[in-house]
């Protein structure tokens, strides 16, 4: 059990450009999260996996995110023509399901800064 | 609408003393969840400690414990003797235990600070 793995650690862009960020959560793990973290804030849910569906999204997630879980393993979040706005901390965590002994494991996040 | 409030944007302790950090929800659920999460510099969400609203004691992991106070919806999470690598970001969050919603909603988080 290595924990939830990101990649890339850190991601510089050019505003326009696009980006893919990946999450590898633990391997027994059905349940995949995706979170922003601002600077100062705490972190905001943008999508939830139950294996390979996508079964809930948040309204921050907009039409320019779009996030997969094409075989239930790993998982991808794009951003399209990124946006200033976008800097953020995007965080990762994996579950095996609800409740006290099932707590969200993270990933040490990507941090996204767009120039 | 579920929203978490957490009043202390800095707290400061004497290594070994103990400290409490102040959480206080709203939510209109019957039933539901409440975390506490610890952020390293390094990024990384750390599990504390959970409380189920229907939980009738308090929830202790080691040195944290959470003060549980239905009836005021407060969260708060003690830590007893304090040490050098506590300083970090503390979250309080919520998620609702029915219904089909994943999300956890987090507050804005205080920075512990432990001296020597």
């Amino acid at each position: 059990d290595t924990g939830v793995s990101q990649d890339p650690r850190h991601k510089i862009t050019k505003r326009g450009q696009n980006v893919t960020f990946r999450c590898d959560p633990i391997s027994e793990h059905n349940r995949l999260y995706w979170y922003r973290q601002t600077l100062g804030q705490g972190p905001e849910f943008l999508t939830y996996f139950q294996n390979e569906a996508q079964l809930e999204k948040s309204r921050l997630l907009s039409d320019r995110f779009s996030a997969e879980r094409p075989k239930g393993s790993f998982s991808t979040l794009e951003i399209q023509r990124t946006e200033q706005g976008d800097s953020a901390m995007y965080l990762c965590a994996s579950s095996l399901g609800r409740g006290k002994n099932y707590g969200y494991t993270f990933g040490s996040g990507t941090r996204l800064t767009v120039v | 609408a579920q929203k978490i409030t957490q009043t202390q944007p800095g707290m400061f302790v004497q290594e070994k003393e103990a400290v409490t950090l102040d959480c206080t929800y709203d939510t209109s659920d019957q039933s539901y969840g409440l975390f506490w999460y610890k952020q390293p510099s390094s990024g990384e969400m750390i599990f504390l400690i959970y409380q189920g609203s229907y939980d009738e004691q308090n929830a202790t992991e080691g040195r944290y414990s959470l003060n549980f106070q239905k009836a005021r919806k407060s969260a708060n999470l003690v830590i007893s003797a304090s040490q050098l690598g506590d300083s970090a970001m503390y979250f309080c969050a919520m998620r609702p235990r029915q219904g089909g919603s994943e999300k956890l909603v987090f507050g804005k988080g205080t920075k512990l600070t432990v001296n020597p």
